[in-house]
């Protein structure tokens, strides 16, 4: 069965700490991203990747970075984490081109305290 | 910039009965692609269905199908026989053809479904 992990379901974290959320695909998908849910908001993508060490800004990419050294892992990084980015996140895969929908991970929800 | 609107924060149904999540967006493109996904308490956003814009017949997977009105730019979702299992977020989508470009979500409607 084909997925895309993410490393934690449940994530603590302090204000100021740095912290990464990890997501691993194994469809060989080229493009990756990684989504905020909140409610009333829906999805904003904050960064996407199509490629190996390439990365595009979303439409909230302020406080976070990403980092994709290897075709099956994508991985935002928060550099000092505040109490603003607490939220749902939600990495997603696709295929280049086409119209095909995406295939979600089943999110990290994280609190920064 | 494109944009998609889901004006329906909530909606319910009875078990069995038909309902119809609204959706509109906002595209000067002429050929993209729309999406819906439900999203249930597990938070495993699962497609539902697909449409190509260029495509006049409106897609349809089982109980679910969409009615795509392209001038309208209206892509409401229709699900048939409602099941318990249908409570869930529903998110509409939108997609340019481009090879590189991303998807744009509503705000989602929560939909309750009653015994």
């Amino acid at each position: 069965d084909v997925k895309v992990t993410q490393s934690s379901r449940y994530l603590v974290k302090r204000t100021g700490e740095k912290v990464f959320l990890e997501c691993v695909q194994d469809m060989d998908h080229e493009n990756m991203f990684w989504y905020r849910q909140d409610p009333g908001l829906g999805l904003r993508l904050i960064y996407f990747s199509y490629d190996v060490k390439m990365k595009e800004k979303g439409d909230i990419p302020e406080g976070y970075s990403v980092s994709r050294e290897k075709k099956e892992r994508f991985s935002l990084i928060l550099e000092s984490a505040s109490t603003n980015q607490t939220s749902m996140y939600l990495c997603a895969s696709s295929l280049w081109g086409t119209g095909y929908g995406y295939t979600f991970g089943s999110g990290t929800r994280l609190t920064v305290v | 910039a494109q944009t998609v609107t889901q004006s329906q924060p909530e909606m319910s149904v009875q078990e069995a009965e038909t309902v119809t999540l609204s959706c509109t967006y906002d595209t000067s493109e002429s050929d993209y692609y729309l999406f819906w996904y439900k999203q249930p308490p597990s938070r495993q956003m699962i497609l539902v269905i697909r449409q190509e814009a260029y495509k006049q017949q409106n897609a349809t997977e089982n109980r679910f199908s969409v009615n795509f009105q392209k001038a309208a730019k209206s892509f409401s979702l229709k699900i048939s026989d409602s099941q318990l299992g249908d409570a869930a977020m529903y998110f509409c989508a939108y997609r340019r053809t481009s090879n590189t470009d991303k998807l744009i979500f509503g705000t989602g409607t929560r939909l309750q479904v009653f015994p």
